[in-house]
């Protein structure tokens, strides 16, 4: 079974500065993997980050960086230069090779000019 | 063109009544889901689908009963509906397990009055 626990129901941040969401996981599987979903008010759901588990190296996708722990079964979204636009719910989720992903019940990220 | 579509976006229905969403990707993929997302934003997988077979229930009531024509549409029939389906429902696709990527589809808001 995977679990997916995100222990920020809401966070805000000041425009251009940085911020870092939490994500705590437990899973089964061997082969796994992370992810980060956006969904902004348009309520669309936006793939923000994805984390190979069996890769050591931290994802990046320009302004937006993990610090996965496996050990600790922590990954952590960074947003830096944070911007109006990245103002949404924030899901983490971990997916393997059963045919679907778990998510967190999210975290509401305000962007505040 | 919209990778993957569902229809129709809001729902609005009486208590009992019988109704369909229908979804539509253009990918190749060969998967397809349904998540429900209830009024607390929670997502959670309801059925999955892969090459039209039927791999996750995932302990949804049997008055909701997807099809699968073909490999690129997948249906929800929710038959009986009751005030506490109120929910937004997405259905997306991936390739394979869906450990690469989920594309989802815009989602439709159901309200039962």
């Amino acid at each position: 079974a995977q679990t997916v626990t995100q222990s920020q129901p809401e966070m805000s941040v000041q425009e251009a500065e940085t911020v870092t969401l939490s994500c705590t996981y437990d899973t089964s599987e061997n082969n796994y993997y992370l992810f980060w979903y956006k969904q902004p008010p348009s309520r669309q759901m936006i793939l923000v980050i994805r984390q190979e588990a069996y890769k050591q190296q931290n994802a990046t996708e320009n302004r937006f960086s993990v610090n996965f722990q496996k050990a600790a079964k922590s990954f952590s979204l960074k947003i830096s230069d944070s911007q109006l636009g990245d103002t949404a719910m924030y899901f983490c989720a971990s997916g393997g090779s059963n045919y679907k992903l778990t998510f967190g019940k999210g975290t509401l990220l305000t962007v505040n000019p | 063109d919209t990778a993957v579509s569902q229809t129709p976006k809001y729902l609005v229905t009486q208590m009992g009544n019988d109704k369909s969403i229908k979804c539509e990707q253009n990918l190749g993929h060969d998967t397809m889901y349904w998540y429900k997302q209830d009024s607390k934003k929670f997502l959670k997988i309801m059925f999955s689908y892969n090459n039209k077979e039927l791999i996750i229930n995932e302990t949804v009531p049997n008055r909701f009963s997807p099809k699968s024509p073909d490999k690129a549409h997948l249906n929800l029939h929710i038959n009986s509906l009751e005030l506490g389906d109120s929910a937004v429902y997405f259905c997306a696709s991936s390739q394979g397990t869906g450990v690469e990527k989920l594309f989802f589809g815009s989602g439709t808001q159901l309200s039962v009055l």
